[in-house]
């Protein structure tokens, strides 16, 4: 069973331009959590999802970002139009249920010049 | 009030010492808990589940206090190794959010 696989690992955008994140959650997870950690900081919960629906997206700042867990395919976390402080590591997370905890993905590390 | 608390420490300990870290949560509702470890640049991986009885796994030993509202983590004879970030989790199952501490800092001395 494959762990969550998160890509790109690595992202580069210029200010201004979009950046796509995807997310895909362990087999037989349908629950998907995104955190956006700084440097030197803590987790920061950004969106709670289940297959095609948001349940919890209390963290996510109102303007430029979106996510999405379509009924096919991977969960995707959009940024749009990046500034700077967008520069952080997105961590993905899924979960069976609350009782068997999150698996964290390694990370999708963005860098916006 | 936050849901988790936790000393961000750091703490420091020489290798084979023993060290506890403790964490409160504010809704007695909480249903599940967990402790992860994060090392540096890399994603929080579950170290262990903890259950209202108490749980040993080698080294580490997890505790639930539920009249308190605390858990606690033991780390028995610390190795180098042991040198991470150690985060505190709660579920409250209804709603299926999980609130994280933000984290101790252990650094384990040659």
């Amino acid at each position: 069973n494959a762990g969550v696989m998160q890509n790109p690992r690595h992202l580069v955008r210029r200010r201004g331009q979009e950046a796509r994140l995807r997310c895909s959650p362990m087999k037989g997870h349908s629950h998907v959590y995104w955190y956006r950690q700084l440097p030197e900081e803590g987790l920061k919960f950004m969106v709670y999802l289940q297959k095609e629906n948001i349940i919890d997206e209390s963290g996510m700042p109102k303007e430029r970002f979106s996510a999405e867990f379509p009924k096919e395919g991977p969960s995707i976390l959009r940024i749009q139009q990046v500034v700077r402080g967008d520069s952080a590591a997105y961590f993905c997370a899924s979960s069976p249920s609350g009782l068997a905890g999150l698996f964290f993905g390694p990370g999708t590390r963005l860098t916006v010049l | 009030r936050k849901e988790v608390e936790q000393d961000p420490g750091p703490f420091n300990v020489p290798e084979g010492a023993t060290v506890a870290f403790n964490c409160t949560y504010s809704n007695s509702a909480s249903q599940s808990f967990f402790w992860y470890r994060q090392d540096c640049r890399k994603e929080p991986k579950l170290l262990m589940s903890v259950y209202s009885s108490g749980n040993e796994d080698g080294r580490f030993t997890a505790q639930l206090n539920r009249a308190s509202q605390y858990i606690s983590l033991l780390i028995r004879d610390s190795k180098l190794s042991d040198s991470a970030t150690y985060l505190c989790v709660v579920n409250k199952n209804t709603g299926n959010q999980f609130y994280f501490g933000t984290g101790t800092s252990l650094t384990v001395i040659p």
